[in-house]
């Protein structure tokens, strides 16, 4: 059972390149979330979905985009790439709201 | 004011100690209290969810305090193998309680 899987696991873009984030999980979750974690400022949530179909925004949304065609599939895209944006990126995934989040192993983005 | 605060940290306690950590939460609609615990440069892993009766899982004990939206964590016998950040996490409640936030985290450091 893989659980979440987040590809790449490290990249370095120049400022103004797009890139797309993966994640996908196995276990047949309705509710997954993209967070990014800094220095000193913990986890903060970018965009979540309740389900297919369905996404919202969370604290730090600007200049990223999400979609959710599939229960499976929760890409997170860069539209364009800023220093600012340099990261640790992860995705989750629960079953429902009272249960245990599954994370995925985290994206190193770097952007210069 | 931030949804979720935690002691700031660090922690450092020697082999057998019992340490506590605490953490406020902002929005009285949360309805899903959870610690979780992240080594470094890995993704956060659940340590204990949170119920209002409290709860044990050997060493640690969780407790909730819904009239002073308020949770702690006690760790009894640290052991080396502690030594890590611990985070504070509180689903948004509402149309959005599906989604998580976390705070900033508490590290602890056990030596011997």
């Amino acid at each position: 059972n893989a659980g979440v899987t987040q590809t790449p696991k490290f990249q370095v873009l120049k400022t103004g390149q797009s890139m797309t984030l993966q994640c996908a999980q196995d276990m047949n979750h309705e509710y997954m979330s993209w967070y990014r974690q800094d220095p000193g400022m913990g986890l903060r949530l970018i965009h979540y979905s309740v389900g297919a179909g369905i996404t919202d925004q969370g604290e730090v949304p600007n200049g990223y985009n999400v979609s959710r065609s599939t229960t499976e599939d929760f890409p997170l895209r860069l539209l364009s790439a800023a220093p600012s944006q340099t990261s640790v990126y992860f995705c989750a995934s629960s079953f429902d709201r009272r249960t245990e989040a599954f994370f995925g192993q985290g994206t190193r983005l770097t952007v210069v | 004011r931030k949804e979720v605060e935690q002691d700031p940290g660090p922690f450092n306690v020697p082999e057998g100690a019992t340490v506590a950590f605490n953490c406020t939460y902002s929005n009285s609609a949360s309805q899903s209290f959870f610690w979780y615990r992240q080594d470094c440069r890995k993704e956060p892993k659940l340590l204990m969810s949170v119920y209002s009766s409290g709860n044990e899982d050997g060493r640690f004990t969780a407790q909730l305090n819904r009239a002073s939206q308020y949770i702690s964590l006690l760790i009894r016998d640290s052991k080396l193998s502690d030594s890590a950040t611990y985070l504070c996490v509180v689903n948004q409640g509402g149309q959005a309680g599906t989604a998580l936030i976390f705070g900033k985290g508490t590290t602890l450091s056990v030596s011997s």
